[in-house]
């Protein structure tokens, strides 16, 4: 059974304070992973794809990476509105997309 | 915005009762997935649908079904409601299922 664990639960940090969250993945043909953000009440909000290990994607402070075997989403200097939870989900062909759990993510002024 | 709109926004009915969410997708997004998120769980995926037809059934209950009509919109339809249903209902659309998904704002569903 696809599963999909991201770490920490919770995760605090300074404004500035840089970091990374973990997505670990079992999962048997790995066609796509993707990060999400969403705000409480919101819809999740896609930020990226990435297909094969060795990838990389950047936006704004934001930076995935991917391994064959876990996804790190970097965080350089965050600020309070980066504060949300970061959601995980591999795709695997057939099956529909299998999300983690999130990490909610604090940066306090 | 991410193109996907939901309708209603917020809905509170009571236990034992029926409800309708509507759910546009993209434009030219052929697929539409309807997910579950409660408070303490995470998104939980129900269904979802290709051009009109089923194609992947999640954790959806018998008291659940869904449809999508010609024109690509879809329903997801939840009767006899329990307390246990109270949760926001995502609608989600991609142009194929390896594509990213793109969620709208969602359905928070109250029942008393």
């Amino acid at each position: 059974e696809d599963q999909v664990t991201q770490s920490p639960e919770a995760l605090r940090l300074q404004e500035g304070e840089s970091s990374s969250l973990n997505c670990s993945y079992t999962v048997s043909g790995l066609r796509g992973l993707f990060w999400y953000r969403q705000d409480p009440g919101k819809g999740p909000e896609f930020l990226f794809t990435l297909y094969s290990a060795g990838e990389e994607k950047e936006k704004e402070r934001l930076k995935a990476t991917l391994t064959k075997k876990e996804s790190f989403l970097h965080i350089t200097a965050p600020k309070p509105e980066d504060s949300a939870t970061y959601l995980c989900a591999v795709f695997a062909g057939n099956t529909p997309l299998v999300f983690g759990k999130g990490t909610r993510l604090s940066v306090i002024a | 915005d991410s193109g996907v709109t939901q309708t209603p926004k917020h809905l509170i009915t009571a236990t034992g009762q029926r409800v309708t969410l509507r759910c546009s997708p993209r434009s030219g997004d052929l697929s539409v997935y309807w997910y579950q998120q409660s408070l303490d769980q995470g998104l939980q995926f129900l269904i979802q649908y290709y051009n009109g037809e089923e194609r992947a059934k999640g954790n959806i209950l018998e008291r659940f079904s869904a449809q999508q009509f010609p024109d690509l919109h879809s329903e997801l339809n939840l009767s006899s409601l329990e307390l246990g249903d109270s949760a926001l209902y995502f609608c989600a659309s991609s142009a194929r299922g390896e594509y990213e998904q793109f969620f709208g704002p969602g359905t928070r569903l109250t029942v008393l």
